[in-house]
């Protein structure tokens, strides 16, 4: 079953504005993963951030971790066209666990 | 970096034959590796949890003998459908860990499955 469920669903914006993406899950975690997936391709991982954590940063991207209210966001600073993808988020129940994937959101920036 | 190389990219067969996938993980090793399957537009499904050494864990609703999954060895992993049918085509991605890695899991390229 999902885990993750991601809103919205899909997102269209201008290049050069900022991208959030929301994902929300049910069980317990260990780690919350966002990946990356280019038409067609496989994922590519961009940025793990585990339960004992609140906000991770690399390069344009943040995330942050809500335990409480058991969701999490990418926000995607002074996007790119090429940034346009589907981002699906994942959770993990421990350092070597499966993954479980949400539905994933389809970014498009327009040039 | 974790690379992960999976071969085929594309491959289109004819029902009641069989495909092989490999998965392979070129510079660090993997105790374990997880094929996943993606129907268009939508998330990866996780199929199975390939164990070097020992047997997969099918998740609930696959079949075990018609995706036959062996782990042979701390690099690869491989991927049989059996008796494929025109239903059995989707996209398989497989994925791995390294096994003194903290950080995320390495996808192949996956295997875009045609059969008719």
């Amino acid at each position: 079953s999902q885990q993750g469920e991601e809103d919205p669903q899909a997102l269209s914006i201008q290049e050069g504005e900022n991208a959030t993406m929301n994902c929300s899950y049910k069980t317990s975690i260990n780690n919350l993963q966002w990946y990356r997936q280019n038409s067609g391709r496989g994922l590519v991982h961009l940025i793990l951030i585990r339960s004992n954590e609140r906000e991770k940063h690399s390069g344009r991207l943040r995330v942050t971790l809500d335990t409480s209210k058991k969701s999490s966001s990418l926000l995607i600073t002074a996007s790119r066209a090429a940034d346009t993808a589907s981002y699906f988020c994942a959770t993990g129940t421990g350092a070597n666990s499966k993954l479980t994937f949400g539905k994933g959101i389809t970014l498009s920036v327009r040039p | 970096g974790a690379v992960v190389s999976q071969h085929p990219s594309r491959v289109i067969c004819k029902s009641g034959t069989s495909v092989k996938i490999e998965c392979r993980s070129l510079d660090f090793q993997a105790t374990t590796m997880f094929w996943y399957r993606q129907f268009p537009k939508q998330s990866l499904m996780l199929m199975a949890t390939s164990n070097e050494g020992s047997k997969a864990t099918y998740e609930q609703g696959v079949e075990k003998d018609k995706f036959l999954i062996n782990h042979a060895s701390l690099t690869l992993s491989t991927l049989t459908v059996t008796s494929a049918h025109p239903e059995d085509s989707s996209f398989y991605i497989c994925s791995a860990r390294d096994i003194a890695g903290n950080y995320g899991y390495t996808f192949g390229s996956g295997t875009r499955l045609t059969v008719v």
